[in-house]
């Protein structure tokens, strides 16, 4: 079974909008970290925000923020007041703590592209 | 130099041929990755070094063949590679304490095999 599911091969944001990039994810591991990274056409995987299964809050950075709901296991992440620079591919990866710190998986990516 | 560096950055070889994809990280981590992705698949780890040491070797095919010297350096040894080996290759880099790991990634090798 997959891991990471990401339903949206592409979005389409205006800019200066939010859009939502949903995420959901399958463990039965009680102890788990969940990641959103940003790769841009360059290639280069840039970490953007991260969530820990026993974080009460929902993490944010900046303009990225995870909304975490730990019952429907999903982790959506919110980008608001969208920029052109947010144009790229979005990852969503998990790491479970039983198979240790060193295996991510990650799903099939969503590719936003932000309209002028 | 910051953050994770690769080199080179695109590559054409052909099956018979042999190339090194270099990695290095500038960070301090003491894990370093290999990742492979290819078009519409999801990135498929590859190996993991944990102190110079390898920890994980995902049913790679032995045509790839590792190598880390310190716990800053990571290659990647290519040899009689098939066409389906055309993709990106991705190296991360980790502190490696389970609680935060977070994988900082380089901007990858792009290979083409002919």
């Amino acid at each position: 079974a997959q891991k990471i599911t990401q339903t949206q091969p592409g979005m389409f944001v205006q800019e200066k909008e939010a859009v939502t990039l949903d995420c959901t994810y399958d463990t039965s591991d009680p102890s788990y970290g969940l990641f959103w990274y940003k790769q841009p056409s360059s290639g280069e995987m840039i970490f953007l925000i991260y969530q820990g299964s026993y974080d009460q809050q929902n993490a944010t950075e900046g303009r990225y923020s995870l909304n975490f709901q730990k019952a429907r296991k999903s982790a959506n992440l919110v980008i608001s007041a969208s920029q052109l620079g947010d144009s790229a591919m979005y990852f969503c990866a998990m790491r479970e703590v039983k198979t240790g710190a060193n295996n991510l998986f990650f799903g099939t990516g969503t590719r936003l592209t932000v309209i002028p | 130099e910051t953050g994770v560096t690769q080199t080179p950055r695109h590559l054409v070889m052909g099956m018979t041929n042999k190339k090194s994809l270099k990695c290095e990280q500038h960070l301090g981590h003491n894990a370093m990755y290999w990742y492979k992705q290819s078009a519409k698949k999801p990135l498929e780890l590859m190996f993991v070094y944990n102190f110079k040491e390898q920890t994980e070797n995902n049913s790679v095919p032995s045509r790839f063949s590792p190598e880390c010297p310190n716990s800053s350096h990571l290659f990647l040894h290519l040899h009689t590679l098939q066409p389906e080996d055309s993709a990106l290759y991705l190296c991360a880099s980790s502190q490696d304490q389970p609680s935060t790991d977070t994988q900082y990634f380089g901007p990858g090798t792009r290979l083409t095999v002919l």
